[in-house]
């Protein structure tokens, strides 16, 4: 079964400083993985997803995202943090029949000045 | 802008009414998928249509029915309604590639309140 996992229900860092937010996944086969953010009541925007290849994943808005196979984690990163950064996180994975995307139960980014 | 549009962007009703919920996908993407999105319950999936057939089906309730039409647009019903049915309900569309992506691009969401 597929499955993806946010630890922290919230994460909070200060403008500039670098952020992560965390994901861990399960999965039967190879993994595609995505991130998503969602501003307050906006839709779910895509951000970067894995597939294959190049363990760092670069996306949207400078974010990037690693993919660790031994640790089973898709950390999603940026360098220096905004305040406009601040928003809601989930952390997806597609189940390999096109069937069915699981998402994660999302992260809060709070980014202070 | 995604390209996916979802009517009405709030609606707000009675319990014990009945709604539907209309979303027209990316042009080409035949691809449908439906969520609800819940203060206490996050994203919760519904059902996937692909073409015009039903695919899979999430958490949804019996009360809850949706199909795919000959143009792709779908459409989510929503009956007999009960307070704990308020929530923003999502579409969201895809392709379907030979390989890899997939990605899944929203819609702005339906707000439903039900009083």
């Amino acid at each position: 079964a597929q499955s993806v996992a946010q630890p922290e229900d919230q994460v909070n860092v200060a403008e500039g400083n670098p952020l992560t937010v965390k994901c861990t996944y399960s999965v039967s086969g190879n993994p595609y993985l995505f991130w998503y953010v969602q501003y307050p009541n906006r839709g779910l925007q895509f951000l970067l997803k894995y597939i294959t290849g190049d363990n760092l994943v670069k996306g949207s808005y400078g974010f990037e995202a690693e993919f660790n196979k031994s640790q089973t984690s898709f950390h999603l990163k940026k360098p220096s943090a905004l305040v406009s950064d601040s928003a809601l996180y989930f952390c997806a994975v597609r189940a390999n029949n096109f069937n069915k995307f699981y998402f994660g139960s999302g992260t809060k980014l709070n980014v202070k000045p | 802008d995604s390209g996916v549009t979802q009517t009405p962007k709030h609606l707000i009703t009675a319990t014990g009414q009945r709604v539907t919920l209309r979303c027209s996908p990316r042009s080409g993407d035949l691809s449908v998928y439906w969520y609800q999105q819940s203060l206490d319950q996050g994203l919760q999936f519904l059902i996937h249509y692909y073409n015009g057939e039903e695919r899979a089906k999430g958490n949804i309730l019996e009360r809850f029915s949706a199909q795919q039409f000959p143009d792709l647009h779908s459409e989510l019903n929503l009956s007999s309604l009960e307070l704990g049915d308020s929530a923003l309900y999502f579409c969201a569309s895809s392709v379907r590639p030979i390989s890899g992506g997939g990605e899944l691009f929203f819609g702005e969401g339906s707000r439903l309140t039900v009083l």
